[in-house]
């Protein structure tokens, strides 16, 4: 069974870089879709993009592109960056795995504070 | 962009009543790909309904999902105390990708 666990700082000043890892384990991810996803506090769900098995990636453009997803070689990490950071930043993460754009695997989810 | 509105926001009822859940698109979700998704506090969403219809793996059959086009309903046909929960509909047809506010599911 496919499992995925994030990883990084838990806070994050304004106007920085949050970087974020997701590890996957029990399985291989090389043809999957590897996505990333975030929930404000008390808040719905929110779709930040996904890292295409064709190669590309695509990404929500509410995040007016300040969001970089990027798998390692073997895709046994893949990575989240979001620049420029604001409170409104502030979030659950989740990274995902699919074989389509319907996720079928989710991590456990980690919780990013922007705050000075 | 799809906007998916679900409503009740918030549903009260009692175990082993029925729960029915909406879910309307702004426009039609192409092949019926909205999925419906079950959240509780402190995890993470967990796969009901994909498809509109199909229910996930081990997902028990008090759980069903219906519609097609713009309008999609979760039906929950006797509450059980864990289902008292949030649950979310998705569209995963057209990007970017989106999630209805959620319904709360309480006693």
């Amino acid at each position: 069974q496919v499992q995925l666990q994030e990883s990084g700082p838990a806070l994050v000043k304004p106007s920085e870089t949050l970087s974020l890892t997701c590890t996957v384990s029990g399985g291989s991810m090389t043809n999957a879709y590897l996505g990333w996803f975030r929930q404000p506090p008390g808040k719905g769900l929110e779709w930040i993009g996904y890292f295409e098995k064709s190669g590309t990636a695509i990404y929500n453009p509410s995040l007016k592109n300040r969001a970089i997803i990027s798998p390692d070689t073997s895709k046994s990490h893949f990575s989240l960056k979001m620049s420029s950071v604001t409170a409104a930043d502030t979030a659950v993460y989740y990274c995902t795995g699919g074989w389509g754009w319907l996720v079928d695997y989710w991590g456990q989810g980690t919780l990013v504070t922007v705050s000075s | 962009e799809v906007v998916l509105t679900q409503s009740p926001g918030t549903l009260s009822l009692s175990p082993g009543e029925r729960a029915t859940l909406s879910c309307r698109a702004s426009q039609s979700v192409a092949k019926n790909y909205l999925a419906w998704f079950q959240q509780k506090p402190g995890q993470a969403p967990r796969l009901l309904i994909s498809g509109a219809s199909s229910r996930a793996t081990d997902i028990p059959d008090r759980f069903s999902g219906g519609g097609s086009g713009t309008d999609f309903t979760l039906s929950i046909s006797r509450l059980e105390p864990e289902d008292f929960a949030v649950y979310y509909c998705q569209q995963y047809a057209t990007s970017p990708l989106t999630f209805g506010g959620g319904t709360k599911v309480e006693i």
